[in-house]
């Protein structure tokens, strides 16, 4: 599996943009980047994923650098309900795997 | 829609005693996960499922862990002579496939072995 490195802690204001790094330089070339969080009390919730190309949703924006071995995660406009832990998974593709490898992740603390 | 359930929510019991944790995944999802979570840490992995036969086992601690999927659904993850050192929050996640396909995670059941 490949070996992430998030920051342990980071702080957001409210409706303030968030940049969450997250270095997998050991990443195979058919890893997909995925990225979770985990609400206080809950189970992790899924937020995003890529491969090569930057990608977007409803819920964050995903930057992929071009060599692949760190992306971003972009909450555009930070709420009090993204304060959450958030976690970067190198996955591998393919059918026959599907565990994901959880780190620490990054404390997302959100002041009003 | 209904989510991933898992039950019980708690789950207190004595050291040496056996425990069985069900999770009822989204309808239609062939591949169930079991995740453990020690307080301040990520989650682990233990075993999933693709159907019925459990594809990737690795994570089992030990051979007290055992889970089954009898009818590619419901799930139990089963756990003789528990030990203090079980104690956690043990999260069910099921996907619509294997492999990177999103997966869904129920509430977690808390494990108490005192």
């Amino acid at each position: 599996d490949a070996k992430t490195t998030q920051p342990n802690s980071m702080e957001s204001n409210e409706e303030e943009p968030v940049h969450l790094p997250c270095n997998h330089s050991t990443i195979s070339g058919t890893d997909y980047i995925h990225w979770y969080r985990q609400l206080p009390s809950q189970g992790p919730e899924y937020v995003i994923h890529g491969l090569t190309s930057n990608v977007n949703n409803r819920m964050a924006s995903l930057a992929i650098a071009e060599d692949r071995k760190s992306s971003t995660l972009i909450l555009h406009r930070a709420t009090l309900r993204d304060a959450a832990v958030y976690y970067c998974i190198p996955q591998a593709g393919g059918t026959s795997y599907g565990k994901l490898t959880f780190g620490q992740g990054t404390i997302l603390t959100v002041h009003p | 829609g209904a989510g991933v359930s898992q039950t019980p929510s708690n789950k207190v019991t004595e050291k040496g005693k056996y425990v069985e944790l069900r999770c009822d995944p989204i309808s239609g999802h062939t591949a169930l996960y079991w995740y453990r979570q020690s307080l301040g840490q990520g989650p682990e992995f233990l075993i999933y499922f693709q159907g019925t036969g459990a594809a990737d086992d690795s994570g089992l601690p030990n051979d007290r862990f055992f889970a089954v999927r009898p009818e590619g659904s419901v799930s139990t993850l089963k756990i003789q002579r528990t030990e203090r050192g079980d104690s956690a929050v043990y999260l069910c996640a099921s996907s619509l496939r294997a492999g990177p396909d999103t997966q869904y995670f129920g509430p977690g059941t808390r494990l108490t072995v005192l």
